[in-house]
């Protein structure tokens, strides 16, 4: 079983549309969970994180973390054409310092 | 003002050269990353310094050899490149060691013929 899965998409919604992205883990020494936005030919940005489970809003977007379910998912609210972008998820755990990515999903709004 | 800056943006190069990227973080961070993003999108990491000191150093071939002159500077030199080198090559940086949030270079582009 892979330590993360991620739906690549591509996903393409309205502009307005209600969007959700969701990864699954296997690996329940993750202590925070990271969303980040991708835009082509750029270096992914520190969308949101959180290190618990339940939600986390902040503007159109809110995070939600289900660790017993080892699931979370980032929805985004009134999307608009600027969300276009890959979104990669990302978990992180002190006991290998490291960020491990999920494969991106890529998300199109179109006006 | 760039906070990662990472050259150079773009380096096509024949198998067999040897090439170097260089990064640079003005955030005043004491760690600094190289992660490798495959052309199916998948991010791992590579390397990892902490105030010039190696730290992380996951199972990558050691034709590549990252300097860090300085906490500011992170340098991968690449021997012998390889077809399956080709990749982009993002560089990052974070407060501390072992922290979660990095901020990530605008990646260097890196096409092996």
């Amino acid at each position: 079983q892979k330590e993360v899965e991620q739906d690549p998409g591509p996903l393409s919604v309205p502009e307005g549309a209600i969007v959700s992205l969701n990864c699954t883990y296997s690996n329940s020494a993750f202590q925070y969970f990271m969303w980040y936005r991708q835009y082509s030919r750029k270096g992914p940005e520190l969308l949101m994180y959180t290190y618990s489970s339940g939600n986390k809003e902040d503007g159109r977007f809110t995070a939600q973390v289900d660790k017993s379910s080892k699931y979370i998912s980032l929805f985004i609210r009134d999307s608009q054409p600027s969300d276009s972008a890959t979104y990669l998820c990302a978990f992180f755990t002190y006991n290998t310092d490291k960020l491990i990515f999920g494969t991106g999903t890529r998300l199109q709004v179109f006006p | 003002d760039t906070a990662v800056s990472q050259t150079p943006k773009y380096l096509v190069t024949q198998m067999g050269n040897d090439k170097s990227i260089k990064c640079e973080q003005n955030l005043g961070h004491d760690t600094m990353y190289w992660y490798k993003q495959d052309s199916k999108k998948f991010l791992k990491i590579m390397f990892s310094y902490n105030n010039k000191e190696l730290i992380i150093n996951e199972t990558v071939p050691n034709r590549f050899s990252p300097k860090s002159p300085d906490k500011a500077h992170l340098n991968l030199h690449i021997n012998s490149l390889e077809l399956g080198d080709s990749a982009v090559y993002f560089c990052a940086s974070s407060q501390e060691a072992a922290q979660e949030t990095q901020y990530f270079g605008p990646g260097t582009r890196l096409l092996v013929l």
